[in-house]
């Protein structure tokens, strides 16, 4: 079964650069695999950050982007903020209409 | 406005089965795939099952392929989950997610609100 791996936690000082990655067990992450990254949002449906691959969602700093690096899909934040301290997960679909999160990455600002 | 409003979620035991709907408007319901996504305590996403723009393709997680049941009625513009034999690490909330395409490719652009359900002795 195809896992979906993520850091479980990174840090970043305020004002700095971090990357969240997202790949696969087997295999590179390309744009086919319609990468999204999502915020976490306690008692919320998550925040949308970035649709298919790098398509930044409507009302989010363009602080936040989104590629394929390597083989693996990456969630960019230039200029950290205290308030993107979060828990951030992606998503990335499989084939066959089968989707799969990350378990997903904690940022410490 | 896109609007996705679950419903059905409540506190069952183990073994217990439960139908959730997701209630949709606000768009071209037939023209969209549909997804439950969930998210257990405490815990990440998961995707659960997805079901293309006419209901005839489904999809399911492996952990519910033979429990969970996806299905939609188009004339209503409802998506519903029937749950069977629920189990504790089942207890999450449900959310109905909106996919941007017909399917099975795309991204899940619009989420509802979510719906608790509780399997618990």
């Amino acid at each position: 079964q195809t896992l979906v791996t993520q850091e479980s936690s990174l840090s970043v000082s305020p004002g700095g650069t971090v990357t969240l990655t997202c790949a696969l067990s087997s295999g590179s992450v390309s744009t086919a695999h319609y990468a999204t990254w999502y915020q976490q949002t306690p008692g919320q449906p998550p925040r949308t950050l970035v649709y298919n691959t790098n398509t930044r969602s409507s009302g989010v700093p363009d602080r936040f982007s989104g590629s394929v690096l390597g083989n693996k899909a990456a969630l960019i934040i230039t200029g950290a903020q205290a308030d993107d301290e979060s828990d951030y997960l992606c998503v990335l679909y499989l084939g066959s209409g089968i989707w799969k999160f990350g378990g997903g990455t904690e940022l410490t600002v | 406005e896109v609007q996705l409003l679950e419903s059905g979620g409540v506190l069952v035991q183990p073994g217990e089965s439960l139908r959730l709907s997701c209630a949709a408007s606000g768009f071209n319901f037939i023209s969209y795939a549909m997804h439950w996504v969930r998210r257990a305590p405490g815990k990440g996403l998961e995707w659960v099952s997805g079901i293309s723009n006419s209901g005839g393709a489904t999809y399911y997680a492996e952990s519910m392929k033979g429990r969970f049941t996806i299905s939609r009625d188009n004339s209503k513009t409802t998506l519903y989950l029937e749950m069977n034999n629920l189990r504790v690490d089942d207890t999450a909330v449900y959310f109905c997610v909106r996919l941007s395409t017909g399917g099975p490719r795309g991204w899940f652009d619009s989420w509802g609100q979510g719906t608790l359900v509780t399997v618990s002795s």
